[in-house]
């Protein structure tokens, strides 16, 4: 049984450009969540998915969008990339009827 | 800003011992806690929960204490393998309205098991 799978597990982008992150949910689970991990910080919750809508959202901007597709799996969408944006992405998976989260190993983006 | 906090950044300890990572949150409201492990290059890894209603609750080899009085949670890692060396995480259940809850962390304790 696949546990959350995220891709690509490393990613080097120039400040400006958009990128485009992918997470494929533990099988059976609807929900994706997604969360940005500084170095040496916890992890911060940008938003969630449900029936391929975003139902709830943390402190992010704009900038950061995401999309669920009709077999639970999501994509995360930065646009005009800053230093900042430099973190582990983390995606993780669950039931919106209850039951703990599932994390992937997430995605380690580099904006230089 | 941030209501789930870690006493220290780093526990240190020796194979063999008994490891206590602490825990303060601020929201009173708040009626689930869970702990993670996050090994270097993976995911935080679900250890163990406690609902308000408990003040204790025991896995295998991790305890989970929860004082509500104070607003404090610990974890009691008995017998503590290298294996245990990871970034241990507290999480709180925050939920809203059309969603699940969403797991709020704070920044985490680093512990190292010497052998």
């Amino acid at each position: 049984d696949a546990g959350v799978t995220q891709s690509p597990t490393h990613l080097i982008k120039t400040r400006g450009q958009q990128v485009t992150l992918r997470c494929s949910p533990k099988s059976g689970h609807d929900t994706v969540s997604w969360y940005q991990q500084a170095l040496g910080q916890g992890p911060q919750f940008i938003f969630q998915y449900y029936e391929e809508e975003e139902r709830q959202r943390g402190n992010f901007p704009d900038r950061f969008s995401g999309h669920q597709f009709p077999n639970y799996s999501s994509e995360l969408n930065v646009n005009a990339l800053l230093l900042g944006d430099s973190a582990l992405y983390l995606c993780a998976s669950s039931l919106m009827s209850g039951g703990g989260y599932t994390f992937g190993s997430g995605t380690r983006l580099t904006v230089v | 800003g941030e209501s789930v906090g870690l006493h220290l950044p780093t526990l240190s300890v020796q194979e063999g011992d008994n490891s206590i990572i602490n825990c303060a949150y601020s929201n009173s409201a708040s009626d689930y806690f869970i702990w993670y492990k996050q090994e270097s290059g993976k995911g935080p890894q679900f250890i163990i929960d406690i609902r308000s209603n408990m003040d204790k609750r025991q896995g295998q080899r991790v305890t989970v204490l929860l004082n509500k009085t104070v607003k404090h949670l610990s974890l009691q890692i008995a017998a503590t393998q290298p294996g245990d060396s990871a970034v241990y995480f507290c999480a709180e259940k925050r939920g809203a309205s059309g969603g699940s809850y969403i797991p709020t962390f704070g920044r985490g304790t680093s512990l190292i098991v010497h052998p």
